[in-house]
């Protein structure tokens, strides 16, 4: 069964401080792995896609990584903001249709002033 | 554009009443899917479609019915609501099917649910 697993369940960190948000997956075939961003109270918020050429992908303060060899991906924030708070959420997609999406629970992150 | 819009925000229903759950994109996409979140648990597949008139089923479609009469609008139907039933309910859209590199999937706001 495809699953898609995150940690850490959660995180606090202080503001300005960067951190590191991990995934692992075990879903074969492997077409792509998204991060999206949830704020409390709202949808998510797609960040970055990749697929199994790439391994790295930047937007702005958020920098995604892919191993697919060791089906791994993270989610790196720099300098964190207060509105970072939210929770981030892995995907993977395994062949291109709605049904083949596996959703990762998700690291709720807090950054503290 | 307004993206995906959905409502009501919140409702409270009893066990065995029905609703719809109303979704509405205005971005010409082919592509919607209803989802629901639970606590500790990844979104969860409940129907899909993939242009008017074409719907099917997710990972867990059971006490659910949909319809896709327009490209527009995309109503997710409780049939008889049970406790189980009580989550987050998000409707999604996209240009194409989700696992295209263009294909971002847009959010809507989601609808809390509860029946009690």
């Amino acid at each position: 069964k495809n699953q898609v697993e995150q940690s850490p369940q959660s995180l606090i960190i202080l503001e300005g401080k960067n951190c590191t948000l991990q995934c692992n997956y075990t879903v074969s075939p492997f077409s792509n792995l998204r991060w999206y961003k949830q704020d409390t109270g709202r949808g998510p918020v797609s960040l970055t896609i990749m697929t199994f050429s790439e391994n790295t992908k930047s937007n702005g303060r958020y920098t995604a990584t892919l191993d697919a060899d060791t089906k791994q991906s993270s989610l790196h924030i720099t300098a964190s903001q207060l509105s970072d708070s939210a929770s981030y959420i892995c995907v993977v997609d395994s062949s291109g249709s709605a049904r083949q999406l596996t959703f990762g629970s998700g690291t709720q992150l807090t950054v503290l002033p | 554009n307004a993206g995906v819009t959905q409502t009501p925000k919140f409702q409270v229903l009893k066990t065995g009443q029905s609703m719809t759950l109303q979704c509405a994109q205005d971005m010409n996409h082919e592509y919607m899917s209803w989802y629901r979140q639970d606590p500790g648990m990844g979104l969860r597949l409940i129907h899909y479609s993939v242009g008017a008139g074409i719907t099917d089923q997710g990972e867990v479609p059971n006490g659910y019915n949909v319809s896709r009469s327009t490209t527009e609008d995309f109503p997710l139907r409780l049939l008889s609501a049970a406790p189980s039933q009580t989550s987050v309910y998000f409707c999604a859209s996209s240009y194409g099917p989700s696992g295209g590199l263009l294909d971002t999937q847009y959010f809507g706001p989601g609808t809390r649910l509860t029946v009690l």
